[in-house]
């Protein structure tokens, strides 16, 4: 049972744009969730992460949306650069009791930004 | 860099061989947590270790097993390997559980 659902797989903007990749949960017992970001060959880093009490959070250029009635957020990126090419991972994890702690991830989003 | 190391890179093994996978944890971080990455998808849980004891663990049957040591460095190690298990073994250190974690680059494992 897949518990974060993510879309698109596979996204192109042009350099500038601001690409969107949304995520939507089923557990309502989620309470902490970040984004990766993943280039080829290495391992995933933490972008930017937000918990359930606020609708939405910006560090730099990036922005996750967050709406908690309907199970879903997003992450937006602003003025998007062609070194913002690669594999980005919605996760949400639960901080307490059976399986606390544990990220379930998405299945990834690839981005490529053309110059 | 995350200060994550894990060895070796690569690897390739034959079906029903046993593996061991290392991981040295960041400076400070008491907690590790090991991640299954299949070819497009993204990790999933394998367990965490907090303290030399195993604190979580998810849908992976018990062929599947870790160490941690008192320095904090851990190992997976895989017994039975099937073809299904050929994947990137992602370690991740965070100084406690629920805290950030910090990915590795992963081990590529290889079963034929």
């Amino acid at each position: 049972q897949q518990q974060v659902k993510q879309s698109p797989q596979s996204l192109i903007v042009q350099k500038g744009g601001i690409p969107i990749i949304n995520c939507a949960y089923e557990n309502t017992a989620f309470d902490y969730f970040p984004w990766y970001q993943q280039f080829p060959g290495k391992g995933p880093a933490l972008l930017i992460a937000i918990r359930p009490d606020v609708s939405e959070k910006k560090e730099g250029r990036f922005t996750i949306s967050f709406n908690k009635s309907a199970k879903q957020f997003s992450l937006h990126i602003m003025d998007s650069q062609p070194g913002d090419s690669a594999t980005y991972f919605c996760a949400a994890s639960i901080g307490s009791g059976a399986g606390s702690y544990q990220l379930t991830f998405g299945k990834g989003t690839k981005l490529s930004v053309i110059p | 860099e995350t200060g994550v190391t894990q060895s070796p890179t690569h690897l390739i093994k034959t079906r029903g061989q046993q593996v061991t996978l290392r991981c040295s944890s960041q400076s400070g971080h008491n907690t590790v947590s090991w991640y299954q990455q299949a070819l497009g998808q993204g990790p999933q849980f394998i367990f965490q270790y907090y303290r030399e004891e195993e604190n979580g663990r998810g849908n992976f049957p018990p062929r599947f097993s870790g160490l941690q040591f008192p320095n904090y460095s851990s190992e997976l190690n895989v017994n039975a390997l099937e073809l299904d298990d050929s994947a990137l073994y992602l370690c991740a250190s965070s100084p406690r559980p629920g805290a950030i974690q910090y990915f590795g680059a992963g081990t590529r494992l290889s079963v034929l």
